[in-house]
């Protein structure tokens, strides 16, 4: 069966400081991967999506990038967080060419820019 | 572009029922769907409906679909305390640019009282 993992589940962070959070997916192979954040435990931002290795699209210009090294990870990162960048960040995946049961969601990490 | 409203609070006493309201704008959508977060955690499908269909239901969980005034619901029958959650709706494609990308709700908070 598919899971996907994400880590860490909560992170302190001075403003400045880099980031870098990270998603794997077990169990498949080519899935859509996307990174969202969610502010004060209301709507769902889409910040970056990737349907496959080296391709990402970016929802919304910001201090913030993505990567996907290999088929099934996927990084959120920063060079220098902002205040506003605190938030609970949430993974997902979905298979590719079908919707059947819409996405997948890791855990979430709460992020917390001190 | 595609936009999914809901209201932002519902309250309800144990055991009654729970309706959730959506509605959308999107009169291309494929698929539409129900996820339901728990405090500090990532999103959880609870259930989904194709446009093609009317109504679903799954145990305690009735999804209705009025695909010509483009609204959504969901049914909580006999609400639990551990039904208290925020619920998203979200709607998909099939086919185009959009391929794969889902778009949420703001979330609906339901709150149950003993």
């Amino acid at each position: 069966s598919q899971t996907i993992h994400q880590w860490p589940a909560t992170l302190v962070q001075p403003v400045g400081s880099p980031l870098s959070l990270e998603c794997t997916v077990e169990g498949t192979s080519n899935p859509n991967l996307y990174w969202y954040r969610q502010a004060a435990g209301r709507g769902l931002q889409l910040l970056f999506y990737s349907v496959g290795i080296g391709q990402i699209s970016s929802e919304v210009p910001q201090n913030l990038s993505a990567s996907r090294p290999q088929d099934r990870q996927f990084i959120l990162s920063s060079k220098k967080l902002l205040l506003s960048d605190s938030g609970f960040y949430l993974c997902a995946w979905s298979p590719a060419y079908s919707l059947n049961y819409g996405y997948t969601f890791g855990s979430g990490t709460r992020l917390t820019v001190v | 572009g595609e936009d999914v409203e809901q209201s932002l609070f519902l309250s309800v006493r144990e055991g009654d029922s729970s309706v959730i309201n959506c509605t959308y704008t999107d009169s291309s959508s494929t698929y539409l769907y129900w996820y339901k977060q728990e405090p500090g955690a990532g999103l959880q499908l609870l259930t989904y409906i194709f446009s093609n269909m009317d109504m679903k239901q799954d145990q305690r969980l009735t999804v209705l679909l009025n695909k010509k005034d483009k609204h959504l619901s969901l049914r909580i029958a006999d609400t639990q305390t551990g039904d208290s959650a925020i619920y998203f709706c979200a709607e998909g494609h099939a086919g185009g640019t959009s391929y794969g990308k889902l778009t949420f709700g703001q979330g609906t908070i339901l709150t149950v009282h003993p």
